[in-house]
């Protein structure tokens, strides 16, 4: 079935540094692309979402890019800190509708100070 | 404004049981989503509802069901428990006018 890669499920960057994920989806017909965070438990939490019809969105130190022609979507955190220290997943959505995703296996971020 | 609530919070059963799960979404959002997560899958969709109409469905079992009521609650159903329904049950909830769910903190199921 369609599904979304991600990469690397462990990362490990020193404060400041900056942190890059990425994802690759299978889907031609998604069109919504959100990024979790997850804290041990918790539920998780929206931290940016692109849409098919955006290349780059950045929000402060989150920026997420999208190529839907390689069908690939990275995060990129900049100035990390401590508390960015979580585990993030990527989602594409299935089908155009937008209300279901498929989820990324999820990267596990280590921020240390 | 209060966020998603699930109860109950943790659960343990034995195999061949059946269990319930409940979700309140955030008031005035009537779309609420499920998902099951656990170490080996990640995060699997289960269904979608929509003013109480199942709209989408993941690839689960006939064992797996839900529904959804006037209020926008909603609850799962897995019957006939196995070792492998042990996971995290996420809720989401999400406005009508926007694509974010918001998600609850779930319920921890351990199936013995």
């Amino acid at each position: 079935g369609e599904n979304v890669e991600q990469h690397p499920s462990t990362l490990s960057v020193q404060e400041g540094d900056s942190a890059v994920i990425k994802c690759t989806y299978s889907d031609s017909a998604s069109n919504y692309f959100p990024w979790y965070k997850q804290e041990l438990g918790k539920g998780p939490q929206l931290i940016i979402d692109i849409r098919s019809n955006v290349g780059e969105k950045k929000d402060q130190r989150i920026a997420v890019t999208l190529n839907k022609t390689a069908k690939h979507f990275s995060l990129h955190i900049t100035e990390t800190q401590p508390e960015d220290s979580a585990v993030y997943f990527c989602a594409a959505s299935i089908g155009d509708s937008g209300y279901a995703l498929n989820f990324g296996k999820g990267t596990s971020l280590l921020v240390t100070p | 404004k209060a966020g998603v609530t699930q109860t109950p919070r943790y659960l343990i059963k034995t195999r061949g049981q059946q269990v319930t799960l409940s979700c309140s979404p955030i008031s005035g959002h009537r779309s609420v989503s499920w998902y099951q997560q656990t170490p080996g899958q990640g995060l699997q969709f289960l269904f979608e509802y929509f003013s109480e109409t199942q709209r989408n469905k993941g690839n689960f079992p006939g064992r797996f069901s839900g529904r959804q009521f006037s209020n926008s609650r909603s609850e799962m159903n897995v019957s006939t428990l196995e070792l492998g329904d042990s996971a995290l049950y996420l809720c989401a909830s999400r406005p009508t006018t926007q694509d974010e769910q918001f998600f609850g903190p779930g319920t921890r199921l351990t199936v013995l």
